[in-house]
């Protein structure tokens, strides 16, 4: 298996700008979720999905943030607009079938100047 | 509401020494607990879980956790560290009914002196 992907790996862009990162689950997972991990903050949930349905989205920061699951192997987060305080590493993560553990993507560090 | 908590930021051990991770957990109903490592520019990787049974949960590379209800811990071990121990690990709750969120710790950065 081929484990979450994400997309881009690194992206630099300025202040304003649209941002919009994605995510491929595990195959046969129903449960994405998306993080975002910053020094001073640590590893935050942002949203998760269940069966694409979004469940949990207590943890966007504001409007400037959206996340979609259009279908069952693909997301996006999207920020629009990039402000330099969203510099941090984005993780997306996948859950499914019997098992209890998420797995995680490699990660998108964002760099807003 | 459930949450973690890891002791100390940071540890440092020597090479060959034993490794000692802490993490408490408060939950109000039976939890799952988990172990995850992170390496430099990478994302987390399971080291091990507890949901039900033995108390004493064995990982990889070397590494286990021992669940302690009445000591709410779930503190991971190592007895002897590598050099390749070095890493962050976050040690996290979830509920052990149907919701599937997970809550994080601060996480803890293992140095290994050699």
């Amino acid at each position: 298996d081929a484990g979450v992907i994400q997309s881009p790996r690194h992206e630099v862009t300025e202040m304003g700008q649209e941002v919009t990162l994605r995510c491929k689950p595990i195959s046969g997972h129903n449960s994405l979720f998306w993080y975002r991990q910053t020094m001073m903050r640590g590893l935050e949930l942002l949203i998760y999905f269940n069966n694409n349905v979004p469940i949990d989205d207590s943890g966007m920061p504001e409007d400037r943030f959206s996340a979609k699951m259009p279908n069952a192997s693909f997301s996006t987060l999207k920020i629009q607009p990039s402000e330099p305080r969203d510099s941090a590493v984005y993780f997306c993560a996948s859950l499914g079938g019997n098992l209890d553990e998420q797995f995680f993507g490699p990660g998108t560090r964002l760099t807003v100047l | 509401a459930q949450s973690v908590t890891q002791l100390g930021s940071h540890v440092s051990v020597s090479e060959g020494a034993l490794v000692l991770l802490r993490c408490n957990y408060s939950s109000s109903v039976p939890p799952y607990l988990f172990w995850y490592v992170q390496y430099p520019n990478q994302g987390l990787q399971l080291l091990l879980k507890y949901t039900t049974g033995a108390t004493l949960v064995k990982g990889i590379n070397g590494f286990e956790a021992e669940f302690k209800k009445s000591e709410t811990s779930f503190h991971l071990t190592k007895p002897s560290a590598h050099m390749s121990d070095a890493a962050e690990y976050f040690c996290a709750v979830r509920h052990s009914g149907g919701y599937q969120k997970v809550t994080f710790g601060t996480g803890t950065k293992l140095q290994v002196i050699p």
